[in-house]
């Protein structure tokens, strides 16, 4: 079954950085694209950013653009979020979700995993 | 990108039906069919329930529906049930190759 496991996540100091790490496993992870998604603590679900299946492509929302990186490694099955010079306003849970790129939409997320911004 | 707009709570009894609305502008709903609706509870990941404006995936039960019309795009659940009360949101595909959701409902079956 199609499983996503993210991890990474913790408390990181203002202006520090942090990786985050997506597991993916029982489908074939080169056909897929994959977002990040995040919400912060009460709050709604707020788009991060995208990697095509390639890994050529990407995009990011104003928000974090310039700060976050996306990235893949298909031979690892694994999908990463490296976040630079983190905010107060950063802190979320993190979602990796999966996007069958035929059509635009999230058709499995993980559990989240929580990124806490604070000295 | 503005977040779409949802309203932030709806409510109904068991058996009745209600309808979540979730509006954009022309650079998301307006241009594309790419709307997607999921639900959400406390602690929980969000699951889809609602792609290309009306279409259920596979096990999404059929009291689920999706519809569209300009910039509006629409959920509704008929025949409420308790466990239907969760957190929905609505998403959009952008001109700009982005996505973006909406603020949120939350639903209460009374």
């Amino acid at each position: 079954q199609v499983q996503l496991v993210e991890s990474g996540g913790g408390v990181v100091q203002p202006g520090r950085s942090l990786r985050l790490s997506c597991a993916a496993s029982g489908f074939n992870f080169i056909r897929y694209g994959f977002h990040w998604v995040r919400q912060a603590p009460g709050k709604g679900l707020e788009w991060v950013a995208v990697i095509w299946f390639d890994g050529d492509n990407e995009n990011y929302a104003d928000s974090v653009k310039g700060r976050f990186t996306i990235s893949r490694d298909n031979s690892k099955n694994t999908l990463y979020l490296q976040m630079n010079s983190l905010r107060a306003e950063d802190t979320a849970v993190y979602y990796c979700a999966r996007d069958p790129l035929t059509l635009p939409y999230f058709d499995y997320w993980g559990q989240g995993t929580l990124v806490t911004v604070s000295s | 990108q503005s977040a779409l707009t949802q309203p932030a709570s709806v409510s109904g009894s068991p058996g009745q039906s209600i309808t979540i609305s979730c509006t954009g502008t022309s650079s998301d709903v307006g241009t594309y069919n790419y709307v997607s609706w999921y639900q959400q509870y406390p602690g929980k990941a969000p699951k889809l329930i609602i792609y290309e404006v009306s279409n259920r995936p596979s096990g999404v039960s059929n009291r689920f529906s999706g519809s569209k019309s300009g910039n509006t795009a629409s959920l509704t659940i008929s025949g409420l049930q308790t466990e239907d009360e969760a957190d929905y949101y609505c998403s959009s595909y952008t001109t700009t190759s982005t996505r973006v959701f909406g603020g949120g409902t939350k639903l209460t079956v009374l």
